[in-house]
């Protein structure tokens, strides 16, 4: 069993609809957890941090449920630019990112 | 400011050669990483440096895999020989002291894209 565990999609949505992704981590001694964005053949970028008493930026809304070991992010008024894989990472101790294999979202006209 | 800088870009080679890849991470940044990315995989991390000393190498396959970063700077990733499931991206990434950042956020290079034939 992979220590971060997506759903790897695609989600296909049309533009202005919302959008939620999910993860799993099996690690209960994982410290940190953050969404990062990965364009396609691009490299990953820092989305957001995510705390258990949520946070949020803007469209982007990400939670933590410590007790169920999930995460989400919830993406609102999905814009054509937000079609990417979305690469959900917890963080052990030394600063070493786990990240899951990602999911893919494709926002349509 | 200036970026985490990789090279090459793109490396084919035949199976049983070696490969090298460098990094240059961002100015200032103490912590470097080499990551390996399979096609439809995350990011896997190979070997963390702090400085120049070895932090975490625990995923290098050390029989065909070597790292440096001399001078606590410039980093080489060496593949000796390479097999036909090397072929992968490999991400290079650094970030600044924990104190000094937002935890988690490490920035990374382009990647070099190797296809091992």
């Amino acid at each position: 069993r992979k220590e971060v565990e997506q759903d790897p999609g695609p989600f296909n949505v049309p533009e202005g609809a919302t959008v939620a992704f999910n993860c799993t981590y099996s690690n209960s001694a994982s410290q940190s957890f953050f969404w990062y964005r990965q364009d396609c053949r691009k490299e990953p970028k820092l989305l957001m941090s995510v705390y258990s008493s949520g946070n949020e930026d803007g469209r982007f809304t990400a939670q933590l449920n410590r007790a169920s070991q999930y995460i989400s992010l919830l993406i609102r008024d999905s814009k054509l630019s937000d079609s990417a894989t979305y690469l959900c990472v917890s963080e052990r101790s030394s600063y070493k990112l786990i990240f899951g294999s990602g999911t893919r979202l494709l926002v349509r006209p | 400011e200036a970026g985490v800088a990789q090279s090459p870009r793109y490396k084919i080679i035949e199976k049983r050669q070696s490969v090298a890849f460098w990094c240059n991470p961002i100015s200032g940044h103490a912590t470097l990483y080499w990551y390996q990315q399979i096609l439809g995989q995350g990011p896997k991390l190979l070997i963390q440096f702090q400085n120049n000393g070895v932090v975490d190498d625990s995923q290098l396959p050390k029989d065909r895999f070597s790292a440096e970063r001399l001078k606590g700077v410039d980093s080489t990733l060496k593949i000796q020989p390479a097999k036909l499931e090397d072929s992968a991206v490999y991400l290079c990434a650094s970030s600044l002291d924990r104190t000094a950042t937002i935890p988690g956020e490490q920035y990374f290079g382009p990647g070099t894209r190797l296809t091992v034939t």
